[in-house]
Parts: C-alpha cells; structure tokens; sequence
C-alpha cells in the first residue's frame, strides 16, 4: 500500500527565505506526482505535475524534483511571501484506479 | 464558469437522511474523483469513474453510492448519513487516468 509522508508537518519563515518542503513515497511505481496548495477552508489548487519520466518542474518561484528510485520530492519555494502561506500537499498517483494517494501537508507561515 | 463546480458548498443534514453532493465539470475529462478530507486521516478515495457509466470503488467506499449517466456530472449519494460522514468532500477531475488532477472547492458536511 503506497505512503506518502511529508516533512515537516509545519514550517515557519521570515519573508523572503527560500525553503524547501520534503514528501517521500514508498511505492516507486508512480505516473506522477502533484504538489498541490490549500488555503483554510479553500479547495486544493495544482500547482505542479511531475511525470514519473521527469526529474523537475518549475513554475514562476516554485520548483519541483522528483527522485522516484529513491521515493523522494521536494518542493523549493524561493524567495517567500506571506502569500504563500498555506498548507502543501503532495500527491502521488498510482494503480490501476490512477488515485491519489496524498501526505498529510505542511502548514507553511510566511512571517512579513 | 468553465471549470469543476461543486454543490452545495455547506450541508447540515440528520442522521439517517439521505443527501447527494452535485459535481460538475465543464472540460469533458474522463476522469472523476470523490475524496474525503479528515484531520488526521487527509485525503482519501471513495469512489472514481473512469468515464460516463464506469465507476468503481476507492479506499473508504462504504456508505456511498455514485453515478455518472454524463461525462461532465459526478454526483455522490450518502444513502442514510451518519456522524462519521462529518467531513469535507472534494470532486476531482483528469483528462485520463495519469493525468494532472483539478479539484473542486469542497463540500463541507455535518451530519448531526
């Protein structure tokens, strides 16, 4: 059965850090892998695919790697604002119902 | 609006009622998802389709009933609710299975 962990569960930062958000899988037999943001009370917004053939994505500030031999992604957020806090969730897809199996989020607060 | 809409956005409802929660998107993926969102378990699977009259289990399926008669309407039927259906439920679609997942904003239930 396919685990997904995130590390850390909370992250607290100074505006304008670079940081990186930690998932680790335990299955390597993935299509791909999504970071996703959630804002309280808010549905989940995709912010990055990584194909399972793909080693990184980047978008505007964010980028993200996959290791899938290994089970790993990060996810580096540069140069921090207090827009971005919100929780991160990292999903990986799999088996034969392509379902995500999400990490539990890191809850990340950006302090102006 | 263009995109995956859910409704309603809140529902307080009894137990033993039964209730549907209404998903709709607008891109004509095949792919549709029903997850459940609850502090300390995150996201979980409870039912998908792969196209109009193709629908399986997921992970938590027990209480649910789905359908899905058109390619755009993925509507979630609790047939007689009860408190542990307490959670936030989310509508996802895909163009294919592997594909990159949207959400819809969420339903929030309480079932007293």
């Amino acid at each position: 059965k396919q685990e997904v962990t995130q590390i850390p569960a909370a992250l607290s930062v100074p505006e304008g850090e670079n940081l990186v958000l930690n998932c680790s899988f335990t299955d390597s037999a993935i299509y791909n892998l999504q970071w996703f943001r959630q804002d309280p009370g808010k549905g989940l917004t995709s912010l990055l695919l990584i194909q399972s053939s793909q080693r990184e994505q980047t978008s505007g500030r964010l980028n993200a790697s996959l290791d899938k031999s290994s089970g790993r992604s990060t996810l580096y957020i540069a140069a921090s604002q207090p827009g971005d806090s919100a929780t991160y969730l990292c999903a990986v897809s799999g088996g034969s119902n392509y379902k995500l199996t999400f990490g539990k989020g890191t809850l990340l607060t950006v302090n102006p | 609006d263009a995109g995956i809409t859910q409704s309603p956005r809140y529902k307080i409802t009894e137990t033993g009622r039964q209730v549907t929660l209404m998903c709709h998107q607008t891109w004509s993926h095949s792919y549709m998802f029903w997850y459940r969102q609850d502090l300390g378990h995150g996201l979980r699977l409870i039912y998908y389709s792969a196209a109009a009259d193709i629908t399986d289990k997921g992970e938590v399926p027990d209480g649910y009933v789905v359908s899905r008669s058109k390619t755009e309407n993925f509507p979630l039927t609790l047939e007689s609710a009860t408190r542990s259906q307490t959670s936030v439920y989310f509508c996802a679609s895909s163009v294919t299975g592997g594909t990159e997942a949207f959400f819809g904003q969420g339903t929030r239930l309480t079932v007293v």
